[in-house]
């Protein structure tokens, strides 16, 4: 079975440019995350949605990031204009929403790198 | 509010020692779960192990144990006989089941384990 696919698996970009990340949840999941990882802050929660709805976007740092979820089978993750301090490794998740919280399966991430 | 914190940043072992990485949490809520990721060099999060906080039974894998106590709000890992390959990032992670839904998972900052041959 295929797991969380993440794209692309690393972008360089240029401070001003707009990012564009995207994520396709595992089958069957009705609930996806997106979190970052830097050495600094460690991971932590951007955005979820549960059955295509955001629940909480309080994680999302600035005005400059935007995330949808247009179907069950894709999210994106936009940061337009990026900065060198969005530099990080984006993951994202997927876990079905019933009963108590399951694993959460994890793509391998993106890592981007705003220069 | 949830809260992780895992007061190891790094160890370093040699081979075949054994090695605890602890994890102490905070939640106000009666039913939560606890899990433990494992990130190998190459960055991918391996799930290994969820446990609901109405099961404080010891949980032995392999060379993987893990010990939950509710009474000191800790839900450490050991692993015995550390192997090179055992050399990675260890995350400790909760999730709250509110009324609401299941909460994200909140993660600690991690322990780097390194082994060394």
């Amino acid at each position: 079975d295929a797991g969380v696919i993440q794209s692309p698996r690393h972008e360089v970009t240029e401070m001003g440019q707009e990012v564009t990340l995207r994520c396709k949840p595992i089958s069957g999941h009705n609930s996806l995350f997106w979190y970052r990882q830097t050495m600094m802050r460690g991971l932590e929660l951007l955005i979820y949605f549960n059955n295509n709805v955001p629940i909480d976007d309080s994680g999302m740092p600035e005005d400059r990031f935007s995330a949808k979820m247009p179907n069950a089978s894709f999210s994106t993750l936009k940061i337009q204009p990026s900065e060198p301090r969005d530099s990080a490794v984006y993951f994202c998740a997927s876990r079905r929403l019933a009963g108590g919280p399951g694993e959460l399966f994890f793509g391998e991430g993106s890592r981007l790198t705003v220069l | 509010a949830q809260k992780v914190t895992q007061a190891q940043t790094e160890i370093s072992v040699v081979e075949k020692e054994d090695v605890t990485l602890d994890c102490v949490y905070e939640t106000r809520d009666t039913t939560y779960y606890l899990f433990w990721y494992k990130q190998p060099p190459s960055g991918e999060l391996v799930f290994l192990i969820r446990r609901n906080s109405f099961d404080e039974q010891n949980e032995i894998s392999g060379r993987y144990s893990w010990n939950f106590q509710k009474s000191t709000s800790s839900f450490n890992f050991t692993i015995t006989a550390s192997q090179v390959v055992d050399s990675a990032v260890y995350f400790c992670a909760l999730s709250e089941v509110l009324n609401s839904g299941n909460t994200p998972l909140v993660f600690g900052k991690g322990t780097r384990l390194s082994v060394i041959a």
